[in-house]
């Protein structure tokens, strides 16, 4: 079974609205961090934000908010006032106890903003 | 250096031939992360280190990969006897600690296996 589902491979939003990235996880840990990063046509991968499965309060960094659905395992990405730059791929991880510390990702959605 | 250091950024080499990637992570960081990323696909777990020590070799895809660590710092991921299946990006990344925090990574090594 997948770990971690991102199921919109592809998305496209029209500048300066509201986006939502999906991705649900599947642990049976309860100690668990749930992370998002972007990645340009550049291929860097650039950290956006991190929720911990015990914080109560959903992530925020800037223009970035983690919607944190503990009990239905979904970890959704909203990006507010989208802008051209955010143009990329967009992966959920998620960093389990007892996986050796590795992230294990989605396959990521793929995120066109319009002008 | 102020983030992590991938060489070569380009590689192409020929099938059969062996190739070297190495990772210079951030400076202090403890843990280090070898990931692979093919084309429009996420990313494929391959090895981490703590220190020195690779604990878990298991996400290695066959026995042609192979990744050594010393003093703690610069990494090098080395490719036997090259198949074309294996022409990919290969992400390097560091984090502080081994179960904390966000992970930095380079702007990877592209390998391209004629």
């Amino acid at each position: 079974a997948q770990k971690i589902t991102q199921t919109q491979p592809g998305m496209f939003v029209q500048e300066k609205e509201a986006v939502t990235l999906d991705c649900t996880y599947d642990t049976s840990d309860q100690s668990y961090g749930l992370f998002w990063y972007k990645q340009p046509s550049s291929g860097e991968m650039i950290f956006l934000i991190y929720q911990g499965s015990y914080d109560e309060q959903n992530a925020t960094e800037g223009r970035y908010s983690l919607n944190f659905q503990k009990a239905r395992k979904s970890a959704n990405l909203v990006i507010s006032a989208s802008q051209l730059g955010d143009s990329a791929m967009y992966f959920c991880a998620m960093r389990e106890t007892d996986s050796n510390y590795q992230l294990i990702w989605g396959a990521g959605t793929k995120l066109i903003i319009k002008p | 250096g102020a983030g992590v250091s991938q060489s070569p950024s380009n590689k192409v080499t020929e099938k059969g031939k062996d190739v070297e990637l190495r990772c210079d992570p951030i400076s202090g960081h403890t843990a280090l992360y070898w990931y692979r990323q093919s084309l429009g696909q996420g990313l494929e777990f391959l090895i981490y280190f703590q220190g020195n020590s690779a604990p878990d070799k298991s996400g290695l895809p066959s026995d042609r990969f192979s990744a050594e660590r010393t003093g703690g710092s610069v990494s090098t991921l080395t490719i036997q006897r090259t198949q074309q299946e294996d022409s990919a990006v290969y992400l390097c990344a560091s984090s502080l600690v081994l179960a904390g925090g966000e992970l930095f990574f380079g702007e990877g090594s592209r390998l391209t296996v004629l």
